[in-house]
């Protein structure tokens, strides 16, 4: 079983729709929550992350953590064209080798206009 | 202000040969991060370099080798390529070693036959 667990999609929707991301884990140690985008032939870039538990809002992006779950979500609102993209969650502990990051699989995301 | 920076973009290699990939940061970021992309599996750590002179073996290391020449650059080496060894890689660095701030670039595509 991985580390780390992501619906691969591929997840098409029409522009405009709320979209919801979601990744699983195992590991209790995971203190840092991330969340990349990743356009075709290009390296991620960093969209959001979380310390522990919580909401976080950035514009139209809110990523969610529920430690007690071990489930994380990202939240689009208003999805445009330009979002499409693969979205990958990751994920670390604190100490040491802990600090390294763990990536899901990622999901395919495609915005129609 | 470049970022991070990998030449070669692509690469193709017969197996039993040997390649460097080649990776600088213009960020004065202390620690530098190699990663492998494969379909289905996300990105996986290969080798990285919490600060100059020191160097340490991630998820995947075996058949690769890695230098940090100095500051702003951190070398993968394949001593002997195999087709398994067919991948993106990505290199990534952060200021320090906390998980939220790592940069990655923009990949380079190997293909070993």
């Amino acid at each position: 079983q991985k580390e780390v667990e992501q619906d691969p999609g591929p997840l098409s929707v029409p522009e405009g729709a709320i979209v919801s991301l979601n990744c699983t884990y195992s590991n209790s140690a995971f203190q840092y929550f991330m969340w990349y985008r990743q356009y075709s032939r290009k390296g991620p870039e960093l969209l959001m992350y979380t310390y522990s538990s919580g909401n976080k809002e950035d514009g139209r992006f809110t990523a969610q953590v529920d430690k007690s779950s071990k489930y994380i979500s990202l939240f689009i609102r208003d999805s445009q064209p330009s979002d499409s993209a693969t979205y990958l969650c990751a994920m670390s502990g604190t100490s040491g080798s802990a600090r390294q990051l763990t990536f899901g699989s990622g999901t395919q995301l495609t915005v129609l206009p | 202000n470049a970022g991070v920076t990998q030449t070669p973009k692509f690469q193709v290699l017969k197996t039993g040969q040997s390649m460097t990939l080649q990776c600088a940061q213009d960020m004065n970021h202390n620690s530098m991060y190699w990663y492998r992309q494969d379909p289905g599996m996300g990105l996986r750590l290969i080798y990285y370099s919490a600060s100059e002179g020191t160097t340490d073996k991630g998820e995947v290391p075996n058949g690769y080798n890695v230098s940090r020449l100095n500051k702003r650059e951190f070398s993968l080496r394949l001593e002997s390529a195999a087709p398994s060894q067919t991948s993106v890689y990505f290199c990534a660095s952060s200021r320090d070693s906390r998980p939220d701030t790592q940069y990655f670039g923009p990949g380079t595509r190997l293909t070993v036959l």
